[in-house]
């Protein structure tokens, strides 16, 4: 079935260090991909999205590319701040179940001065 | 666009009871989702309309969960009989259809507490 393994966390880090989150999934069809993030007592927010292999998506220093041959979309920044801690999830949108959304577990990010 | 619009936030009741919380989308979305969220995991797919049609349901939806969208504008979730393990977060979502897989624009939620 359609699923979504990220790597586990919290990842603890230190302010403007190197981030990456991996996210490897399993969809049928040809899926959009999609990273939201949910900051500490708030719901879901878009972060960034690919719709087709080899796009990147990109937004407030966050970056992912669409890797299809690996099924893959890892985020990455290059300088995370204090701000940035919150739960990142990974999911990928399955076009002929209406555009459901299969969520991983998160990855909790912990960003400290 | 004042975004996705969740009531009420926060409910609690005593387990055998019935619930009901209401979505209502961004105006111009006609694909509407539900989703519900325990502590710690990830959202689970629920539900989802297109315009009044609800086209899929999650076998997550036991019987005792019923949704509707009447004019597909807002939308009710009810959980009738709650039992302690319905307890979690309850989202709802809206995006418009299109070529593309359209982004999702999530709600609040609606915090339940089954005692």
């Amino acid at each position: 079935g359609d699923s979504v393994t990220q790597m586990e966390g919290p990842v603890t880090l230190s302010e403007e260090a190197f981030l990456t989150i991996n996210c490897t999934y399993t969809a049928t069809g040809y899926p959009s991909l999609f990273w939201y993030v949910q900051y500490p007592g708030e719901g879901l927010q878009l972060l960034l999205k690919a719709t087709k292999a080899d796009d990147k998506g990109s937004n407030k220093g966050f970056e992912a590319t669409y890797r299809k041959e690996t099924t893959s979309f890892h985020l990455e920044k290059g300088s995370v701040q204090v701000s940035d801690s919150a739960v990142y999830f990974c999911a990928p949108s399955i076009y002929n179940q209406g555009g459901k959304l299969i969520f991983g577990q998160g990855t909790e990010l912990s960003v400290k001065p | 666009d004042t975004g996705v619009s969740q009531n009420p936030r926060h409910k609690i009741t005593k387990r055998g009871q019935n619930v009901t919380f209401r979505c209502d989308p961004i105006s111009e979305h006609n694909r509407l989702y539900w989703y519900r969220q325990t502590l710690g995991q990830g959202p689970e797919f629920l539900t989802y309309f297109q315009n009044e049609a609800q086209l899929e349901k999650s076998r997550l939806l036991s019987d005792r969960f019923s949704a509707e969208r009447p004019k597909g504008s807002f939308s009710t979730l009810e959980i009738q009989r709650t039992e302690q393990g319905d307890s979690a977060m309850y989202l709802c979502a809206s995006s418009t259809i299109g070529r593309a897989q359209e982004t999702q624009y999530f709600g609040p939620g609606t915090r339940l507490l089954v005692l």
